[in-house]
C-alpha cells in the first residue's frame, strides 16, 4: 500500500500569515497520462471533509485561490496565503494512484 | 445543490451485520463512481470500498474483504454498504462520498455527514 506521511505546523498560526502543509509518499503518483493523483481536503471541526484540490495543483470548484498545490512525484505542499479563520481545521492528502490512502492529517490552529 | 444521506448507522454487537444507505441528489448519479469512507479518531480516514458507474466493478480495503459488500440502485440514486461479521475495529463515523471522475484514479469530490456505527457487546 501506498503510504502518505504529512508535516506538522507551528500552531497557533498568526492571522494573515502564509502556511505550507508538507505530504510525502511513499510511491510516485505521477502516472503514465501526466497527472499526479494527489488530492488535498480540509476537515474543520465538527464537519466532514471537504475536498480542495485535485491532481495535485488542481483547486476544486469555489476553492478560495488562496489554496494552492504544488509538489513533484512523491513530495508535495499545499499553500494557504494569508490564513483567515475559515481555514481552522485539519488538512488531509490523499493518493488516487492505487486504490486510496490518507495522510494522518495536519491541524492547522490560529493566534 | 450535491446531497449525499447517510442512514443506518448504529450499535451491534460483533458478529452481526449492518446496512448502511446513501441517498444521493442534485446530479446525475448514474454517471459517478461513488465511495464509503470511514474515520476514527486513532485511525483517522480510511477508504473502505468503491463502486464503479453501473456496479460492475467494486474494489474494498484489504481489512473488509469478504466481509463487507458495497453495491448501488442507480433507480433509486442510493448506494449501500452491506457490513457482514463486524468487529470493533470497523467502529468508525461512516462516510458515503462521491467521486470525481466516472473511472479510477479519483478523488472525493463530496461527502455526506456520516453516520456512526459502533460495534460492541
Amino acid at each position: 500500500d501506498i503510504v502518505m506521511t504529512q508535516g506538522a505546523l507551528p500552531n497557533p498560526v498568526p492571522s494573515g500569515e502564509s502556511v505550507s502543509i508538507t505530504c510525502r509518499s511513499s510511491k510516485s503518483l505521477l502516472y503514465s497520462d501526466g497527472k499526479t493523483y494527489l488530492n488535498w481536503y480540509l476537515q474543520r471541526p465538527g464537519q466532514s471533509p471537504q475536498l480542495l484540490i485535485y491532481w495535485m495543483s488542481t483547486r476544486a470548484s469555489g476553492v478560495s485561490d488562496r489554496f494552492s498545490g504544488s509538489g513533484s512525484g512523491t513530495d508535495f505542499t499545499l499553500k494557504i496565503s494569508g490564513v483567515e479563520a475559515e481555514d481552522v481545521g485539519v488538512y488531509y492528502c490523499q493518493q488516487g494512484l492505487e486504490l486510496y490512502t490518507f495522510g494522518a492529517g495536519t491541524k492547522l490552529e490560529l493566534k | 445543490e450535491v446531497q449525499l444521506v447517510e442512514s443506518g448507522g448504529g450499535l451491534v454487537q460483533p458478529g452481526r451485520s449492518l446496512k448502511l444507505s446513501c441517498a444521493a441528489s442534485g446530479f446525475t448519479f448514474s454517471n459517478y463512481g461513488m465511495a464509503w469512507v470511514r474515520q476514527t479518531p486513532t485511525k483517522g480516514l480510511e477508504w473502505v470500498a468503491s463502486i464503479s458507474t453501473g456496479g460492475g466493478n467494486t474494489y474494498y480495503r484489504d481489512s473488509v474483504k469478504g466481509r463487507f459488500t458495497i453495491s448501488r440502485d442507480n433507480a433509486k440514486n442510493t448506494q449501500y454498504l452491506q457490513m457482514d461479521s463486524l468487529r470493533s475495529e470497523d467502529t468508525a463515523t461512516y462516510y458515503c462520498a462521491r467521486q470525481g471522475i466516472r473511472g479510477p484514479r479519483a478523488w472525493f469530490a463530496y461527502w455526506g455527514q456520516g453516520t456512526l456505527v459502533t460495534v460492541s457487546s
